[in-house]
């Protein structure tokens, strides 16, 4: 079956400490996203990439760092730096970026102790 | 304010009940989509449409360009469709995909 996969589904980070979450996806989608959600707010565009070996800062990039070397995966990396990044983490992958249906894996749920 | 608005925040309905969620948006769109998260997390895509209207099964969605406005539909409503719907809206000549709504959390009573 094709899809997206996301892993953990939940994870717990010592305060001060890297952590990094994986997105992968089998759907041959050129396109890759990481939103974060947190409650009563809509999801909001952490970063995107379009194709590899290239991405693109969203909105709320600060304290998050991705990679792109391969079409099927788009890991994110929360960093020390991120000062609130307890929060549910959604990664989506469509065909290309305009007028496409959009994918969504099953998110992750980060727990800053 | 926020470009993508939804209403109600929050529904609860009695199993049966037709159900309505509004959209509305202030920015130029090529695409409206609406989603579906279940106390999970994960999300499904329920329709993308650019004009008029998509039916499939029990749901329907509906979109009004000129008053920027979209509605999802449920029918009977069932136990099941408890979770919480989302607006999301592609910007015209945007590249980064979706801007979304904060959602609507529907609790259908049996």
């Amino acid at each position: 079956d094709g899809g997206i996969t996301q892993s953990p589904k939940y994870l717990f980070r010592k305060e001060g400490q890297n952590v990094t979450l994986s997105c992968e996806q089998n759907l041959n989608h050129d396109a890759m996203y990481w939103y974060r959600q947190d409650p009563g707010q809509g999801l909001r565009l952490i970063y995107y990439s379009q194709i590899v070996n290239d991405f693109q800062k969203g909105d709320i990039a600060e304290g998050y760092s991705v990679s792109r070397e391969k079409k099927e995966s788009f890991p994110l990396t929360v960093t020390s730096a991120q000062k609130n990044p307890t929060a549910f983490y959604l990664c989506a992958s469509s065909i290309g970026a305009m007028n496409t249906e959009a994918f969504f894996g099953q998110g992750t749920r980060l727990t800053v102790v | 304010k926020n470009e993508v608005e939804q209403s109600p925040q929050n529904l609860t309905a009695q199993e049966g009940e037709f159900i309505t969620i509004n959209c509305s948006y202030s920015v130029g769109i090529s695409a409206l989509h609406w989603l579906q998260q279940h106390p999970g997390g994960g999300i499904v895509s329920l329709f993308m449409l650019s004009s008029g209207k998509k039916k499939h099964g029990r749901l329907i969605a509906t979109i009004n360009i000129q008053e920027k406005h979209s509605s999802l539909h449920i029918t009977a409503s069932h136990p099941r469709d408890s979770a919480v719907y989302i607006c999301a809206v592609r910007v015209t000549g945007s590249a980064r995909q979706l801007t979304f709504g904060s959602g609507t959390q529907l609790t259908v009573l049996p």
